[in-house]
């Protein structure tokens, strides 16, 4: 079975540029969740759906972040206008279940320049 | 809230053995799960633990106490392909956005 899918893998961009990253969960995964990783703080719960549905986006760090998930098997992450502060990879996971083990795919890294 | 606390960095030998820790502090606990990372690429699962105890799979084994508000993962055999990240994330009370990552041990395995 196909991984979590996420696009692009390497996104470089200047600052003001929108940004929009992409996940195609795995088949069947009722829950889907947007990550960031830095160094300073590891690993940072964004935004999560269950099926499609927003539940908590209380981790989106500022309006500039949104989120959507138009249909079970695609969901897209955006930030407008984009920050040098913003650069991390953005892993994107999914799971059948809340309690159920979370797959992540192969992240995306963005640099903002 | 939750402190989720391991150490930066691990350094260990080929074939040996290596324990890596993991202390929380956290209100309603509801889990524990270890993730492995290995550098540019995305967490993968390794165990999970919510009662009190040692489990075992393959050359990983994982140990959670509650009341202690300790797990460590241990690792046998050690190959070089083991370096890399060790992620330690605890599941406080119900709801999905409740899993909160440390920021990881990184382990390098030398010859």
């Amino acid at each position: 079975d196909a991984g979590v899918i996420q696009s692009p893998r390497h996104e470089v961009t200047e600052m003001g540029q929108e940004v929009t990253l992409r996940c195609k969960p795995i088949s069947g995964h009722d829950y889907l969740f947007w990550y960031r990783q830095t160094m300073m703080r590891g690993l940072e719960l964004l935004i999560y759906f269950n099926n499609n549905v927003p539940i908590d986006d209380s981790g989106m760090p500022e309006d500039r972040f949104s989120a959507k998930m138009p249909n079970a098997s695609f969901s897209t992450l955006k930030i407008q206008p984009s920050e040098p502060r913003d650069s991390a990879v953005y892993f994107c996971a999914s799971s059948r279940t809340w309690t159920d083990t979370q797959y992540f795919g192969p992240g995306t890294r963005l640099t903002v320049l | 809230g939750q402190n989720i606390d391991q150490p930066t960095e691990m350094t260990a030998t080929e074939g040996a053995i290596v324990q890596i820790n993991c202390t929380y502090q956290t209100s309603g606990f509801n889990g524990l799960f270890w993730y492995q990372q290995h550098a540019g690429e995305a967490p993968t699962f390794l165990s999970y633990n919510v009662l009190d105890g040692l489990e075992e799979k393959g050359r990983f084994s994982s140990f959670l106490s509650r009341s202690k508000g300790y797990s460590y993962l241990l690792l046998k055999e050690l190959q070089m392909k083991d370096s890399a990240s060790y992620l330690c994330a605890v599941r406080e009370g119900t709801g999905a956005n409740n899993l909160f990552f440390g920021t990881g041990t990184r382990l390098t395995v030398i010859p």
